[in-house]
């Protein structure tokens, strides 16, 4: 079945670059997304990637998607304390764009000053 | 502005004692859907909701129950909630068409079940 695999903890010094890894399974899928939660708040949208790209870049995020290898990457340039928060990587389920998000079990991030 | 709601935000209950949890949107979206969140397993789908009338089963719908009356809402019922339904609940909302990407959730609700 349909599989998303993160690993669940990294930590990182400020000023520092974070990379959070994600495996998936869909290979047809449309989009794929980075979700930030911040303790005791829902889900952000942090940033998503069209399954036609190989590289998206936002400001200090980075995404890049490997197709071939089903690997998705989350880079985050001089990391800040209030970049602190789980990272869940999402995928879509199937070719559409709307429809059941497959989550990692999520990246907590921890910031160290 | 645009945003999922949902309420309670926290609620403790005993096993059996039947409750609600409400979702409402004001963004006008067909897709509605219903997660859980649970440590190290990510958020699962419950139940979604292509439109009015129109639900479904997502990964893990075994006592949970959903209606879809109105497009705005979207209320997740537990009939005779259990321990092992302790969790952490997010509802979204998608606008459906070519053009939509993203989903929008809820602050989530915390059930604790004793």
């Amino acid at each position: 079945g349909e599989d998303v695999e993160q690993s669940l903890f990294l930590s990182v010094r400020e000023g520092d670059s974070s990379v959070i890894n994600c495996t998936y399974t869909d290979s047809s899928s449309t989009y794929l997304y980075w979700y930030k939660q911040e303790p005791g708040a829902g889900l952000q949208l942090l940033t998503y990637i069209f399954s036609n790209m190989d590289m998206k870049q936002d400001q200090r995020l980075t995404v890049l998607l490997n197709k071939k290898d089903k690997h998705l990457s989350l880079r985050i340039a001089d990391t800040q304390t209030g970049d602190s928060a789980i990272y869940f990587c999402a995928e879509i389920l199937g070719s559409g764009n709307t429809g059941k998000l497959i989550f990692g079990q999520g990246t907590t991030l921890q910031v160290k000053p | 502005e645009a945003q999922v709601t949902q309420n309670p935000r926290y609620l403790i209950t005993v096993t059996g004692k039947k409750l609600t949890v409400t979702c409402s949107q004001n963004m006008n979206h067909e897709y509605m859907s219903w997660y859980r969140q649970d440590p190290g397993l990510g958020l699962r789908q419950i139940y979604y909701s292509m439109n009015v009338e129109v639900t479904d089963k997502g990964d893990v719908p075994e006592g949970y129950k959903v209606s879809r009356k109105e497009k705005r809402n979207f209320p997740l019922i537990l009939e005779s909630p259990s321990p092992n339904q302790t969790s952490l609940y997010f509802c979204a909302s998608q606008r459906t068409g070519t053009a939509s990407y993203e989903q929008y959730f809820g602050p989530g609700t915390r059930l604790t079940v004793t």
